[in-house]
């Protein structure tokens, strides 16, 4: 069975970078796949954040875009998000998951990793 | 790309069926195919309950259906049990390549 686990630092400065890696067990990053980034602000609702095909093709929120990278890395079956200048507005949890190509749906998710934006 | 608009809470009794709507724009729901549905229970990840408008994933309930009409989605659940009440969100998938959540629809079996 598929599996994705979020890890990263759970706590941020402002203005600094957040990184998280979801790395991807019980199947191969390289295949027909989207592996994408969504966040959740405490109480608030599912943000889509961008989305990267194993080729390293990426699609990203346009409300991000000018602070957000995605990367993959197929030898480690992982992916990354990079998101630089961040405020306490990014406080949230990130979730990871995966779409197959040609269909809408993320089938698969991680668990969820905490970040929080303080000084 | 805006956040697609659901009502911010639904309810229903046990055994009764409900519908949790999702509305967007022609540069959304209207103009693809690729609207999902995703049911979340309180501190867990978001689960996929409907891809494509109207095809439910390998295990989920028969209970669940979807559909879509020009620029609105619909999410409906029939014969409610006490284990639906969640938070239930609609995506799509956007002109730009982008993908777009909704709101969020709290639903509250009574």
């Amino acid at each position: 069975q598929l599996q994705l686990q979020e890890s990263g630092p759970g706590l941020v400065k402002p203005s600094e970078t957040l990184s998280l890696t979801c790395t991807v067990s019980g199947g191969s990053i390289s295949k027909s796949y989207y592996w994408g980034w969504i966040r959740q602000p405490p109480g608030k609702a599912l943000e889509w954040i961008g989305e990267t095909y194993y080729t390293g093709n990426t699609y990203y929120s346009s409300s991000l875009k000018s602070r957000v990278t995605i990367s993959v890395d197929t030898s480690k079956n992982q992916f990354s998000l990079r998101l630089s200048s961040v405020t306490a507005a990014d406080t949230a949890v990130y979730y990871c998951a995966r779409r197959r190509e040609y269909y809408s749906g993320l089938e698969f998710w991680g668990r969820g990793a905490l970040v929080t934006v303080s000084s | 790309q805006s956040a697609l608009t659901q009502p911010a809470s639904v309810s229903g009794s046990p055994g009764q069926s409900i519908t949790i709507s999702c509305t967007g724009t022609s540069s959304d729901i209207e103009a693809y195919k690729f609207v999902s549905w995703y049911q979340q229970h309180p501190g867990k990840a978001p689960k996929l309950m409907i891809y494509d408008v109207s095809y439910r994933p390998s295990g989920v309930s028969g209970r669940f259906s979807g559909s879509k009409s020009g620029n609105t989605a619909s999410l409906t659940i029939s014969g409610l049990q006490a284990e639906d009440e969640a938070d239930y969100y609609c995506n799509s998938y956007t002109t730009t390549g982008a993908w777009v959540f909704g709101g969020g629809t709290k639903l509250t079996v009574l």
